[in-house]
């Protein structure tokens, strides 16, 4: 079945760091890659929307200039926290819809800001 | 907006029991998911619903359009079913993203 391969499984970095978490889709070609924060005990929020070729689409709270999306290609989109902080610590997640039969997830990465 | 409500939030079981979720939402879809959250936080993606009832292995996923309501049923629960389960429609009846209920979370007792 169709795979998404998300790096890092978690990361520590230090406040003022910048991180880059990526998406790779490995069977098929994602035009499109949704990307999701899940804060303690909370449900999944959609963050932003990757098109690939195009800007991505950031939801309201959500700022482009901190957390930049490239999708560069059919099969690779990145997140990068830039100049982390401890309130960015969260579980990051992607999302892609091949052939929109259903949704595969990445497996997620857990920031850690100290 | 769709809101989504599912119930309950939290749900412990005894190994071999069968277990009923609910989800309701609020606006008109054509499709809603149930995905698994796993301890660990990966997501597996269970079913798409458009109608009907949907069966695989244990886990059997019925909706109702009309009625804005869906169930999760799980027979002869084990402990390794322990999880978050999450009912997720599209919101305004796109198939863009998902929006996620708070999910249902899930303890089978050996």
């Amino acid at each position: 079945g169709a795979v998404v391969s998300q790096h890092p499984s978690w990361v520590i970095c230090k406040s003022g760091t910048s991180v880059k978490i990526e998406c790779r889709s490995l069977d098929f070609q994602a035009t499109t890659m949704f990307w999701y924060r899940q804060f303690p005990k909370q449900s999944l929020m959609l963050m932003a929307t990757s098109n690939e070729g195009s800007k991505a689409t950031y939801e309201q709270g959500v700022e482009k200039d901190k957390f930049l999306i490239n999708h560069a290609s059919l099969t690779l989109s990145t997140l990068t926290v830039t100049s982390a902080h401890p309130e960015d610590s969260s579980f990051y997640i992607c999302s892609a819809s091949p052939q929109r039969s259903g949704y595969t997830f990445g497996s997620g990465t857990r920031l850690t800001v100290v | 907006k769709n809101e989504v409500e599912q119930s309950p939030q939290n749900l412990t079981a005894q190994e071999g029991e069968f277990i009923t979720i609910n989800c309701s939402y609020s606006v008109g879809i054509s499709a809603l998911h149930w995905l698994q959250q796993h301890p660990g936080g990966g997501i597996v993606s269970l079913f798409m619903l458009s109608s009907g009832k949907k069966k695989h292995g244990r886990l059997i996923a019925t909706i109702n359009i009309q009625e804005k309501h869906s169930s999760l049923h799980l027979t002869a629960s084990h402990p390794r079913d322990s999880a978050v389960y999450i009912c997720a429609p599209p919101p305004g009846g796109s198939q863009g993203n998902l929006i996620f209920g708070k999910g249902t979370k899930l303890s089978v007792k050996p």
